[in-house]
């Protein structure tokens, strides 16, 4: 089955605990990116990235990491987590620039 | 700067009533255009898209838009709607000027039974 799988779905941590989120999609997409979801807000992108090796902010890249080593995984990174990224993050995937997004089960990540 | 704009935050209506959910975009360039909905605790999932061509397209579940370059809008539509379509919708689009995909901030819509 054709999907973008994330993990963990849920997770609490302490602030400034690393952690990492992991997503892999078995499309072969090209090009894959990182949504946060907050109420009022809507979805801002943090990261994308249009191909291995190639990455690029978002909209909200702050506080954030990613690394694109291989075309399936494109995990996020948070170093240095604070209780304002407490959200719902998704993965998403496409096979194009065009394309339409192929979502992830999203990650309800809460830092206290 | 390129947007998405959403006018309805929040619209209730009873079941099978018809439904128009209004999307505004704000950019140039090669416009494609995205209606993905969200039901509750679950990802986002495709819903219809806008490419080029007919502007009248109709995706799952019995949902349409309509695109109108003039005004700059691709408006949502369902004739009936059901209980199961409660949700949040989201309309989203790319420009080919940023090669961005750039989200609206949704609409929740709650069908009453």
């Amino acid at each position: 089955e054709a999907q973008v799988t994330q993990n963990p779905r849920y997770l609490i941590t302490v602030t400034g605990k690393k952690l990492t989120v992991t997503c892999s999609q078995n499309m072969n997409h090209e090009y894959m990116s990182w949504y946060r979801q907050d109420p009022g807000l809507g979805l801002r992108q943090i990261y994308y990235s249009m191909n291995v090796e190639v990455t690029d902010k978002g909209d909200v890249p702050e506080g954030y990491k990613v690394s694109r080593k291989e075309k399936r995984n494109f995990p996020l990174i948070l170093e240095s987590p604070s209780p304002n990224q407490t959200s719902l993050y998704f993965c998403a995937s496409r096979i194009n620039r065009e394309g339409g997004y192929t979502f992830g089960s999203g990650t309800r990540l809460t830092v206290v | 700067a390129q947007s998405v704009s959403q006018h309805n935050h929040h619209v209730i209506l009873s079941e099978a009533a018809s439904l128009e959910l209004g999307c505004n975009y704000s950019y140039g360039g090669t416009v494609n255009l995205f209606w993905y909905v969200q039901y509750p605790g679950q990802h986002l999932q495709l819903l219809l898209k806008y490419f080029s061509g007919d502007p009248l397209v109709k995706g799952i579940k019995g949902f349409e838009a309509e695109f109108i370059k003039s005004k700059f809008s691709f408006n949502l539509r369902k004739p009936s709607v059901q209980w199961s379509d409660t949700a949040e919708y989201f309309c989203a689009g790319y420009s080919s000027n940023t090669g961005k995909l750039i989200f609206g901030q949704g609409t929740t819509l709650q069908v009453k039974p």
